[in-house]
């Protein structure tokens, strides 16, 4: 069981927009430390969609967001297309036993 | 632009250790960055095991550590992977990674393409 909790699956019409959300707690969110997020297309390694909550990296797409308060973060998924179907995964760092670097379970995103 | 290949034995029997290499091209693993694994058992989420600093330092996922070593290679700009004592638990994709940083996490922005350990007699 993962220390960063997301829906196992969200779904959405062409165009529309949806949010995956990824909470945490008082030793890893909510401590400050920084989110970041990752898309894995099926059968290929993950790629890094935004990093530091809410910074996307040179070549993604703008219609993807972060954000981040307490002990939650989101990510925004505007304009959903059919190529936006993948898992999507949230990471951060815990600082509860000796401190790791933890992944969310992961969010199926569909399109309808 | 950086590219990560990992390689190594795709079959381990129970109780042997794991290893594998991950070779990167187009960068050098002495610039600054940090350097980690990350597995993936099949159907399932993301796992991090651990990394190696550009210094040599290392840092493991406490439910691993006291069965992985993760070292550099300087001359063959490879970092090496090695689990001891493997169970079909152990069985996953495995993937390298660089690793940036926020100044307080660690983000993953390059990855290999992974490669499948299976683990079985």
């Amino acid at each position: 069981q993962s220390v960063l909790t997301q829906p196992p699956s969200v779904s959405g019409a062409p165009g529309q927009r949806v949010t995956i959300s990824c909470t945490g707690s008082s030793s890893n969110i909510g401590a400050g430390y920084d989110v970041h997020w990752y898309q894995q297309l099926p059968g290929t390694a993950p790629k890094l969609l935004i990093y530091g909550n809410s910074n996307r990296p040179s070549g993604v797409s703008d219609r993807f967001s972060g954000s981040k308060s307490g002990t939650s973060a989101s990510l925004a998924i505007t304009g959903l297309q059919a190529d936006d179907e993948a898992d999507y995964y949230c990471q951060s760092y815990d600082s509860s036993l000796s401190g790791s670097w933890v992944f969310g379970g992961g969010t199926k995103v569909t399109v309808v | 632009q950086l590219q990560l290949q990992e390689s190594g034995s795709g079959l381990v029997k129970p109780s042997q250790t794991l290893s594998l290499t991950c070779t990167v091209s187009g960068g050098y693993i002495t610039g600054g960055y940090s350097w980690s694994w990350i597995r993936q058992p099949p159907g399932q989420g993301l796992e991090w095991i651990g990394y190696i600093y550009h210094s040599g330092g290392t840092y493991y996922n406490t439910s691993l550590k006291s069965r992985v070593n993760i070292s550099l290679d300087r001359s063959k700009n490879q970092f090496s992977l090695k689990v001891s004592s493997v169970t079909a638990a152990d069985t996953a994709v495995y993937y390298c990674a660089r690793a940036g940083t926020t100044g307080t996490t660690y983000y993953f922005d390059y990855w290999g393409q992974g490669t499948l350990v299976t683990v079985s007699s």
